[in-house]
């Protein structure tokens, strides 16, 4: 059973416009949210998080939307720029956890076209 | 700081041999995780370890994998042995413990390619 679900494997946009990447998880424990970015023969890194207690939290052109009783959270870019191309990966960590241990998502890799 | 140190970038085997991949967490960092990504299955969490010990090692496929950490600044992933189907990106990934201390850090990978 996936926790973390990505159901959007790919998403192209164009430059200047908003890109919307979307992430359902399961297991209600999880109360911790992360977005990573990949690009081809890197490691994923970090990008944005919220906490279960917010409902949004913004960092320059990225914006993440959390739903709780959705279970659903939303990264915006806006503007897009063909620098953001890459895979974007949603994970969670769940409640009274002291680790980075997180349930990945599959990615949804994201094209935007100059 | 270095960041998260994997070697080899890249290797190529035949089947029947065994792997061995390495990994130098960053530097204070008390947690360690092993990764498998593929096309078909995504990243998957294989196995992480709290301060050298192996905490859940649930998502290691089979016997024929292993890992250990002999110090806080080294572990291994060992597969013996290797099989065609276990071509991936293997990536380590380590972060600090701590409230609020969710974010890994993501080593560059090793592309293992077994013929």
């Amino acid at each position: 059973d996936q926790q973390v679900k990505q159901n959007s494997p790919s998403l192209s946009v164009q430059e200047g416009r908003i890109s919307i990447l979307n992430c359902d998880y399961t297991n209600s424990m999880f109360d911790y949210f992360l977005w990573y970015k990949k690009y081809p023969a890197e490691g994923p890194t970090f990008l944005i998080s919220i906490s279960s207690i917010k409902d949004k939290n913004e960092d320059g052109r990225f914006t993440v939307f959390l739903n709780k009783s959705a279970k659903h959270l939303s990264l915006h870019i806006v503007p897009s720029q063909p620098g953001d191309s890459a895979v974007y990966f949603c994970a969670a960590s769940p409640l009274n956890t002291n680790a980075g241990k997180s349930t990945f998502g599959d990615g949804t890799t994201l094209t935007v076209k100059p | 700081d270095a960041g998260v140190i994997q070697s080899p970038r890249h290797e190529v085997t035949e089947m029947g041999q065994e792997v061995t991949l390495r990994c130098k967490p960053i530097s204070g960092h008390d947690y360690l995780f092993w990764y498998r990504q593929t096309m078909m299955r995504g990243l998957e969490l294989l196995i992480y370890f709290n301060n050298n010990v192996p905490i859940d090692d649930s998502g290691m496929p089979e016997d024929r994998f292993s890992a250990k950490m002999p110090n806080a600044s080294f572990s291994t992933l060992k597969i013996q042995p290797s099989e065609p189907r276990d071509s991936a990106v293997y990536f380590c990934a380590s972060s600090r413990s701590g409230a609020g201390e969710h974010e890994q850090f993501f080593g560059p990978g090793t592309r293992l390619t077994v013929l």
